[in-house]
């Protein structure tokens, strides 16, 4: 099992463009999150999907983020326009009804 | 919602002593409580576990104890290692969706 797997590991872009971060989750999980992680803030729950659907959107900062899930394998994070304040890490992780969280390893994100 | 509590932010400990971790939570309805362990630069990992129906669950030496009724549980962590240094977060939800994370704990094990 490849884990939950995340592109790009690494980007670096400047205020004002968009940004898209993706997510490919462990085969046969339903429930699919997304974090974000820095240093002020820690760990925050931005949005999470289960079987495709957003069910709490509630984290997500403002309009600027949006997160899609087209299919049981595939989700996407959406910045645009990204900001300076955006730089963090975001991380993926999904799981099922039985099982614990498993995180991906993570988008490290800095807007300059 | 869930809100969860977790101290000490930092934890400084001696090769081969204890480290405690504890959290406290707010909703009731809350039944499950994964401790993960998260090294620099690199994502967090689960290293236990514990459902509300288990008091205490234990995995060589890490332990975990949960009290519902004060609504807190800690991590035990006992002949502490060098390689046990990370950040340490424990988290509170149910089975069913998300979980609300702590702030995280600085674990330093000197030599």
């Amino acid at each position: 099992d490849a884990g939950v797997i995340q592109s790009p590991r690494h980007e670096v872009t400047e205020m004002g463009q968009e940004v898209t971060l993706r997510c490919k989750p462990i085969s046969g999980h339903d429930y699919l999150f997304w974090y974000r992680q820095t240093m002020m803030r820690g760990l925050e729950l931005l949005i999470y999907f289960n079987n495709n659907v957003p069910i709490d959107d509630s984290g997500m900062p403002e309009d600027r983020f949006s997160a899609k899930m087209p299919n049981a394998s595939f989700s996407t994070l959406k910045i645009q326009p990204s900001e300076p304040r955006d730089s963090a890490v975001y991380f993926c992780a999904s799981r099922t009804v039985q099982e614990t969280q498993y995180f991906g390893p993570g988008t490290r994100l800095l807007v300059l | 919602g869930e809100n969860v509590e977790q101290h000490p932010s930092t934890l400084s400990v001696q090769e081969g002593d204890s480290a405690v971790i504890k959290c406290t939570y707010s909703d009731s309805a809350s039944n499950y409580f994964p401790w993960y362990k998260q090294e620099l630069g690199k994502r967090p990992q689960l290293i236990i576990d514990i459902r509300s129906n288990v008091g205490e669950k234990k995995d060589q030496r890490i332990a975990v104890t949960l009290n519902k009724t004060a609504k807190h549980f800690s991590l035990h962590i006992t002949e502490t290692q060098p390689e046990d240094s990370a950040v340490y977060f424990c988290a509170a939800g149910d089975s069913w969706g998300k979980f609300q994370f702590g702030a995280g704990t600085q674990v330093v094990v000197t030599p």
